[in-house]
C-alpha cells in the first residue's frame, strides 16, 4: 500500500515570502500521479497543482511550483510571493495510474500560516 | 462549474440510529467517493463507486456501506452510528482517468452522541 508522508504539521510565512511545503511517498509503482490540494477555513477542499510521475519537468501553476524528485520520492510545493488568501490546510495526495477508478491516498497535511 | 453538494453541512445523531450522507454532482462524472477527514489524520477513503450499482471497499470501510442506484448520487449509510463515527465527511466526483482531479464537496460535519 502506497504512503504519503508530510512531516511539517504547521508553517508560517509572512506574506509576498515564499514558501515550501514537504511532501514524501511510498510506493513500489512506476507510474502514478502527485497532488497538492487545499482546504481553506471554509472547507471547499480544491486541487492546486499535479504531477504525472513519468513527466520529468516540475508542474507550475502561477506562484504555484513542485520539486518532483522521484528517486528520492518526494514531492514538494513551493508558494511564492505568499498571500493571505494562501492561508490554509494543504494536503499532498497520490494516486495510482491503473484503473482510474481509485481514491487517493492523502499525507495529514500541513496547515499554514501567512503572516501580514 | 463542477458542482458537488452534500445534503447537510452539520448533523447530529444518536448512538445506534441509522445514518444517510448524501452526495450530488452534476459533471456526469463516472467515479464517486466518500472520505473521512480527522484531525491529525488527514482524508482517509471509505468507498468509492466507479459505475452505477457498483462499488469498491476503501482503507476504512468497517460500519459504513454505500449506494450508487444513479449516476449523479452517491449516498454514504452508517448501519448503526457510534461515537467513534463523528467526523468530517467529504464526498468528492471525478472523471475516470486517473490524472483528472477530484472535485469535493463541501462536507458535512457528523457528530455521533
Amino acid at each position: 500500500a502506497q504512503t504519503v508522508t508530510q512531516s511539517q504539521p504547521e508553517m508560517s510565512v509572512q506574506e509576498a515570502e515564499t514558501v515550501t511545503l514537504s511532501c514524501t511517498y511510498d510506493t513500489s509503482e512506476s507510474d502514478y500521479y502527485l497532488f497538492w490540494y487545499k482546504q481553506p477555513p471554509s472547507r471547499q477542499m480544491i486541487l492546486v497543482i499535479r504531477q504525472e510521475a513519468y513527466k520529468q519537468q516540475n508542474a507550475t501553476e502561477n506562484r504555484f511550483s513542485v520539486n518532483f524528485q522521484k528517486a528520492a520520492k518526494s514531492f514538494s510545493l513551493k508558494i511564492s510571493d505568499s498571500q493571505l488568501g494562501d492561508a490554509a490546510m494543504y494536503f499532498c495526495a497520490y494516486r495510482t495510474s491503473g484503473g482510474g477508478a481509485d481514491g487517493l491516498t492523502f499525507g495529514k497535511g500541513t496547515h499554514l500560516i501567512i503572516q501580514p | 462549474d463542477v458542482k458537488v453538494t452534500q445534503s447537510s453541512r452539520y448533523l447530529v445523531k444518536r448512538t445506534g440510529e441509522k445514518v444517510f450522507l448524501e452526495c450530488v454532482q452534476d459533471m456526469d462524472h463516472e467515479n464517486m467517493f466518500w472520505y473521512r477527514q480527522d484531525p491529525g489524520l488527514g482524508l482517509r477513503l471509505i468507498y468509492f463507486s466507479y459505475d452505477v450499482k457498483m462499488k469498491e471497499k476503501g482503507d476504512i470501510p468497517e460500519g459504513y456501506s454505500v449506494s450508487r442506484e444513479k449516476k449523479e448520487r452517491f449516498s454514504l449509510i452508517l448501519e448503526s452510528a457510534s461515537t467513534n463515527q463523528t467526523s468530517m465527511y467529504l464526498c468528492a466526483s471525478g472523471l475516470r482517468s486517473s490524472y483528472n482531479e477530484q472535485f469535493f464537496g463541501p462536507g458535512t460535519r457528523l457528530t455521533v452522541l
